[in-house]
């Protein structure tokens, strides 16, 4: 799976929209990009995934560059609530894999009120 | 519905003990994962079940670790002779396909153990 970078932390102000970064550079065709979140002391929950289309859910919406070598999650209106690490990981989607997800450090998002 | 759930919560015990540590899935998910979690780290994978089976063990750190899931939907994981170093949240989730799909995992609230 291809890896991903991601900043170490990020602030946002409550209310405004949160964009959060990622490289894959090394990305492969059928390599998708999935975001998860982990609250403070719960498992990580899923947000959304894609493969080159932007993609939009009730949580939040994904852009992928036309190169598929960076992607931006955005959280349109963050809340307190939204306070949370996130994590890009670029998963093979095929036959032969697992299903693993393999974690990076992730983006530590901070919303202040 | 019910989500993932792990037993126990907590988990406290001296080194060299014996430990078990266990997660209920989502009824009907055929996937399930095993992932730990360090203090400050992403979750690191350490094996997938596909029904009962271990379709991959690779993320197990040693033989001192193993994992069971006799009837394809509760799985048990075990560590023997336990360490300090063994200390970690361990996170089980579940995914209702095929690992071949793109379906997401479900992940439980962990199992927090801390070897003394």
């Amino acid at each position: 799976d291809a890896k991903t970078t991601q900043p170490t932390s990020m602030d946002c102000a409550e209310g405004r929209a949160a964009n959060l970064p990622c490289n894959h550079s090394t990305i492969s065709g059928n390599e998708y990009v999935y975001w998860y979140r982990q609250i403070h002391s719960q498992g990580p929950q899923y947000i959304i995934h894609g493969l080159k289309n932007n993609e939009t859910n009730e949580m939040a919406s994904l852009i992928i560059t036309e190169d598929r070598k960076s992607s931006t999650l955005i959280l349109p209106h963050a809340t307190l609530r939204d306070t949370a690490v996130y994590y890009c990981i670029a998963r093979f989607r095929g036959s032969s894999n697992t299903g693993k997800l393999i974690f990076g450090q992730g983006t530590t998002l901070q919303v202040k009120p | 519905g019910a989500g993932v759930s792990q037993t126990p919560s907590n988990k406290v015990t001296e080194k060299g003990k014996y430990v078990e540590l266990r997660c209920d899935p989502i009824s009907g998910h055929t996937a399930l994962y095993w992932y730990r979690q360090s203090l400050g780290q992403g979750p690191e994978f350490l094996i997938y079940f596909q029904g009962t089976g271990a379709a991959d063990d690779s993320g197990l750190p040693n033989d001192r670790f193993f994992a069971v899931r006799p009837e394809g939907s509760v799985s048990t994981l075990k560590i023997q002779r336990t360490e300090r170093g063994d200390s970690a949240v361990y996170l089980c989730a579940s995914s209702p396909s095929l690992a071949g799909g793109i379906n997401e995992q479900f992940f439980g609230p962990g199992t927090r153990l801390t070897v003394l």
